[in-house]
């Protein structure tokens, strides 16, 4: 089954430490994204790449961290820059264009204690 | 810049009621218009989309016109049911460089038998 899949769906890290966020997609789409949600904010755009090797920031890209290595794959990394890192992290793909719609994962819900 | 503004929830309604969730839009050029559904601890689905003024997009009896003149998406459902409760979130994309989606901050719905 083609999807995209975002591993582990609970993670819980201690102020300070760095944590990267797993995201794959074997749909073979060029553009990846990565959106933060919290209660009443919806959802935020923290990077984006639209092809491998290049990524741009969104809107709060403050304290994160991305790489786009190979097509399938756009790891998240939260780092201790990042002052309120508790939430619930979503990844998704599509293709390139005007009108494609976007595929998500199941999310990723992070806690730091 | 791009937004998308709707309706602030919750809403909650009885079983078979009817159903609108407004939806508007601040966008350059000529975007395409979705509605995506939330259910709870998951990831985003499309519900349904339009890419043109005037198109109408529908599915699992969610209806939604692409109205130009007014710059509105509003998602309608003639009787709903207790498994539409979710979250719904209306977003756009448009052209130029690049085709990432801006969403609205989405409306929690709760349906009772």
């Amino acid at each position: 089954d083609g999807g995209i899949t975002q591993s582990p769906k609970y993670l819980f890290r201690k102020e300070g430490q760095n944590v990267t966020l797993s995201c794959e997609q074997n749909l073979n789409h060029d553009a990846m994204y990565w959106y933060r949600q919290d209660p009443g904010q919806g959802l935020r755009l923290i990077y984006y790449s639209q092809i491998v090797n290049d990524f741009q920031k969104g809107d709060i890209a403050e304290g994160y961290s991305v790489s786009r290595e190979k097509k399938e794959s756009f790891p998240l990394t939260v780092t201790s820059a990042q002052k309120n890192p508790t939430a619930f992290y979503l990844c998704a793909s599509s293709a390139n264009g005007q009108g494609i719609e976007a595929f998500f994962g199941q999310g990723t819900r992070l806690t730091v204690v | 810049g791009n937004s998308v503004t709707q309706m602030e929830g919750p809403v909650t309604l009885s079983e078979e009621a009817f159903l609108t969730i407004n939806c508007t839009y601040t966008a350059t050029g000529y975007p395409s218009l979705f509605w995506y559904v939330q259910y709870p601890g998951e990831g985003l689905q499309l519900l349904l989309k339009a890419t043109k003024a005037d198109d109408k997009g529908s599915n699992k009896g969610f209806e939604a016109t692409y109205r130009k003149e007014t710059t509105s998406f509003h998602l309608e459902k003639g009787s709903v049911q207790v498994s539409d409760s979710a979250v719904y979130f209306c977003a756009l994309n448009s052209g130029g460089s690049n085709y990432k989606l801006t969403f609205g901050k989405g409306t929690l719905l709760t349906v009772n038998p």
